[in-house]
């Protein structure tokens, strides 16, 4: 089947335009993270939505950074007044219920000027 | 909070040797252990993953070993060849935070032919 989907796959932006970041989960898949990749570097959790419950902020990095889940499939990572520093890509990964096995998208390059 | 530390950084064997990375993690609550195998450019993907009431799983060429006690575990792959060549992640999660996976910084594996 279909794996998870992420748009776009680059993203070119001057530095304090806003960002939108879309991922597609695979289907059936209730739980939705983001992590961000930095070049050479190791995967950095952001959010985590679970069903209906509240997401785990925890990994978000400012408050310019948000995140939306809408019916339960389609996720946005949303960054405002991008900085140099958010240059990286963002990865998206989707797992079934009650299980742990993550599976990633793409990723979406993102490059702020 | 969770903190996976992973070595090497960097690893370089000849085709057909084995070669072996390890890694430590903080949080005695964690249950679940993967390991990720992200190509140049390509998406992170799932090779193989333990759960902590298992202290050893191997799926043909590879294998992955977890001391519990010692808050370690390690990736071991037999009969290398070329196209193993990448950057292997080790993740750890279940614990504390639930869905989350933290990862650590990346083993980048070269297999000479």
């Amino acid at each position: 089947g279909a794996g998870v989907s992420q748009s776009p796959s680059n993203k070119v932006t001057e530095k304090g335009k806003d960002v939108e970041l879309r991922c597609d989960p695979i289907s059936g898949h209730t739980a939705l993270y983001w992590y961000r990749q930095s070049l050479g570097q190791g995967l950095e959790f952001l959010i985590y939505f679970q069903g209906n419950s509240a997401p785990d902020k925890s990994g978000l990095p400012s408050d310019r950074f948000s995140a939306e889940r809408t019916g339960g499939s389609v996720s946005t990572l949303t960054i405002q007044r991008t900085q140099q520093e958010d240059s990286a890509v963002y990865l998206c990964a989707s797992s079934l219920p009650s299980r742990y096995e993550q599976y990633f998208g793409p990723g979406t390059r993102l490059t702020v000027t | 909070g969770e903190n996976v530390e992973q070595h090497p950084s960097t690893l370089s064997v000849q085709e057909g040797d084995s070669a072996v990375i390890k890694c430590t993690y903080s949080d005695s609550a964690s249950n679940y252990f993967p390991w990720y195998k992200q190509e140049l450019g390509k998406r992170p993907q799932l090779i193989i993953d333990i759960r902590s009431n298992v202290g050893e799983k191997k799926d043909q060429r590879i294998a992955v070993t977890l001391n519990k006690t010692a808050k370690h575990f390690s990736l071991h792959i037999t009969e290398t060849q070329p196209e193993d060549s990448a950057v292997y992640f080790c993740a750890e999660g279940g614990g504390t935070s639930y869905g989350k996976l933290t990862f650590g910084q990346g083993t980048i594996l070269t297999v000479h032919p």
